[in-house]
């Protein structure tokens, strides 16, 4: 079956440091993929969108990658900030979005 | 406005009660949701609207019956539940894109405790 997975359930990083996130996709291939940040007790919010023909796509302190090879999507968010602390889903979207597990993040100040 | 609304926050209902959640956008979008979130889980997806018409059902229990009486509201009945269905269940809307990049916006959720 097609899957989503994002492999960390919990990353601790220090503000100002890079957290870097997972997500890996098995038995399809699809056209993009997609980030959400969602917040305790919140929808999940839009980020960014990446397709398969873009190697890498940025907004602002976040950058998104798409490795067809290896089947994985990075996603960085440099100088984080304890307000980046969340937790962030990979999405595999269309008629039926099915999310990866999430990844929660947490900065210490 | 790019906001989705979804009334009430909370709900807390026995399990002979019957209730509905409620969920607008202005945003003209086409394609509507419901997704059902258990603590420390992703959403997981129950019904999709694409122009006021069920689109998918995710084999959900018939306890749960959606509604779509126009294309900016959205509701999903609820009847006879059980305490496993206490979750947040979200609503969400996006445009019907045939690329299928349908950035989805969510709405905060209605938080569901079932007695």
């Amino acid at each position: 079956s097609q899957k989503i997975e994002q492999n960390s359930e919990a990353l601790n990083i220090q503000e100002g440091k890079t957290a870097t996130l997972t997500c890996n996709y098995t038995n399809y291939s699809p056209a993009y993929l997609q980030w959400y940040r969602q917040d305790p007790g919140r929808g999940p919010v839009f980020l960014l969108l990446i397709r398969e023909n873009e190697k890498e796509k940025r907004k602002e302190r976040l950058k998104v990658t798409f490795d067809t090879t290896l089947k994985q999507s990075l996603f960085h968010i440099t100088a984080s900030q304890p307000a980046d602390s969340a937790t962030y889903l990979c999405a595999r979207g269309g008629f039926k979005t099915i999310f990866g597990a999430g990844t929660r993040l947490f900065v210490k100040a | 406005d790019t906001e989705v609304t979804q009334t009430p926050k909370h709900l807390v209902m026995g399990m002979t009660n019957k209730k509905s959640l409620k969920c607008e956008q202005h945003m003209g979008h086409r394609a509507m949701y419901w997704y059902k979130q258990k603590a420390k889980k992703p959403p997981e997806l129950m019904f999709v609207y694409s122009y006021e018409k069920l689109s998918i059902n995710e084999s959900v229990p018939s306890r749960f019956s959606p509604e779509c009486p126009n294309s900016s509201l959205l509701n999903l009945h609820l009847h006879a539940l059980q305490p496993e269905d206490s979750a947040l269940y979200l609503c969400a809307s996006s445009h019907w894109d045939r690329e299928r990049t349908d950035t989805q916006y969510f709405g905060p959720g209605t938080r569901l405790t079932v007695l």
